[in-house]
């Protein structure tokens, strides 16, 4: 149980161009979703958290117009990285949070971005 | 905010040997710790927590503590398999219940020697 997904697991774009990351949480019902970024061999960098029907709330330093989030229903949110350029070049990783599940966060498994 | 330091950064151990991952925290609000096993190119996996309340839990050859006056806690492995070489992840929860994140350690490289 708790498996979450996350579509598509690698992407390559052109600088300029945005690229939508889903999130999805396939045997449970998550209110509330994480994004993170990681850089290679560094820890897990929080950019927001995604609660259902409601707006994004992100961390300190990330740009809210540059990374979109929506959290449309209880199972899926998604992140919209817009105009990308090469330093948005990363991994990046969702994680949903089991409703009533005492902050318990399932991680899925990821999307490499590079961006050209 | 809470502030989470993790050490050692790189630890290496030979087989069958065992492995200790410490942790610290600054906010004394924090009441949830959980450990993250990942292996390269793999997602965080959940391997153990704890909570305020418990001071120790055990789950195989696994195990954490916390001391919550000193505001640190602990990842013991025993018996180490090759298997458990990863990057472990500590963290703490942040913020009041029902709107609460985690804050990352700085990750711990396990080698485990044949």
């Amino acid at each position: 149980g708790a498996v979450v997904s996350q579509h598509p697991s690698r992407v390559i774009c052109k600088s300029g161009t945005s690229v939508k990351i889903e999130c999805r949480s396939l045997d449970f019902q998550a209110t509330t979703m994480f994004w993170y970024r990681q850089f290679p061999k560094k820890s897990l960098m929080l950019m927001a958290t995604s609660n259902e029907g409601s707006k994004a709330t992100y961390e300190q330093g990330v740009e809210k117009d540059k990374f979109l989030i929506n959290h449309a229903s209880l199972t899926l949110s998604t992140l919209t990285v817009t105009s990308a350029h090469p330093e948005d070049s990363s991994f990046y990783i969702c994680s949903a949070e089991l409703a009533g599940g005492w902050e318990t966060q399932y991680f899925g498994p990821g999307t490499r971005l590079l961006v050209l | 905010g809470e502030n989470v330091e993790q050490h050692p950064s790189t630890l290496s151990v030979q087989e069958g040997d065992s492995a200790v991952i410490k942790c610290t925290y600054s906010d004394s609000a924090s009441n949830y710790f959980p450990w993250y096993k990942q292996e390269l190119g793999k997602r965080p996996q959940l391997i153990i927590d704890i909570r305020s309340n418990v001071g120790e839990k055990k789950d195989q050859r696994i195990a954490v503590t916390l001391n919550k006056t000193a505001k640190h806690f602990s990842l013991h492995i025993t018996e180490t398999q090759p298997e458990d070489s990863a990057v472990y992840f500590c963290a703490a929860s942040q913020g009041r219940e029902g709107a609460q994140k985690l804050v990352f350690g700085q990750g711990t490289r396990l080698t485990i020697n044949p």
